[in-house]
């Protein structure tokens, strides 16, 4: 089972401020919050990561409340560019073992429109 | 910093055929993941590799699927033989624990095969 849920699809114009909320209600004390991106025929690729509050880069930003049962990716003015499945994933920091738990969902479809 | 390297980009075999894939990591890469990706679906990982050690290969259809990482570096996944519903896009991954990353994985541009 997935331990993540996004919803399926989100359409936006060239732009704008896309927010996308993943929620993970059963994360645990030692789960990071990862979001992927992937363009047809290709391989995801990492956006961000975070643990706690507040996470930004050159690409985004990642909002995470107190809890951490949810978090959400912002894509500040998307372009047509930015069409692409965003995938939020939940896993541990475990460097001696198994990183199973590592799942992707279905993902966000984010289609961007001029 | 060269990416992940995967071959061939696509691959076309009939059903009970069997089938290999390559996969070149980031240098200096520990971890090595192999994924199969369904059209319309998330990756799914199929194993993990830790150096050439096997972490996690809960996934992986044991019956009919191999991989090995000899010296800790390259990688093939076999699939002996195949059905129809391995067709799909199979997607190599590697990860550093250096700087702080978090086992960020780096992917490459996958395998598409097609099973007729």
């Amino acid at each position: 089972l997935a331990k993540t849920t996004q919803p399926i699809s989100m359409d936006s114009y060239e732009g704008q401020e896309v927010n996308i909320t993943c929620s993970h209600n059963n994360i645990a004390t030692n789960d990071y919050i990862t979001w992927y991106q992937q363009f047809p025929s290709q391989g995801p690729r990492f956006i961000i990561q975070g643990y706690k509050t507040k996470v930004t880069n050159e690409v985004a930003s990642l909002f995470i409340p107190a809890d951490r049962k949810s978090s959400t990716l912002s894509l500040p003015r998307v372009s047509l560019s930015d069409t692409a499945v965003y995938y939020c994933l939940v896993g541990e920091e475990n460097y001696g073992g198994s990183q199973g738990n590592l799942i992707f969902g279905k993902g966000t479809k984010l289609s961007v429109k001029p | 910093e060269a990416g992940v390297a995967q071959s061939p980009r696509y691959k076309i075999i009939e059903k009970r055929q069997s089938v290999a894939f390559w996969c070149n990591p980031i240098s200096g890469h520990a971890t090595l993941y192999w994924y199969q990706q369904i059209l319309g679906q998330g990756p799914k990982l199929l194993i993990q590799f830790q150096n050439n050690g096997v972490v996690d290969d809960s996934q992986l259809p044991k019956d009919r699927f191999s991989a090995e990482r000899l010296k800790g570096v390259d990688s093939t996944l076999k699939i002996q033989p195949a059905k129809l519903e391995d067709s799909a896009v199979y997607l190599c991954a590697s990860s550093s624990r250096a700087g702080g990353t978090k086992n960020i994985q780096y992917f490459g541009a996958g395998t598409r095969l097609s099973v007729l």
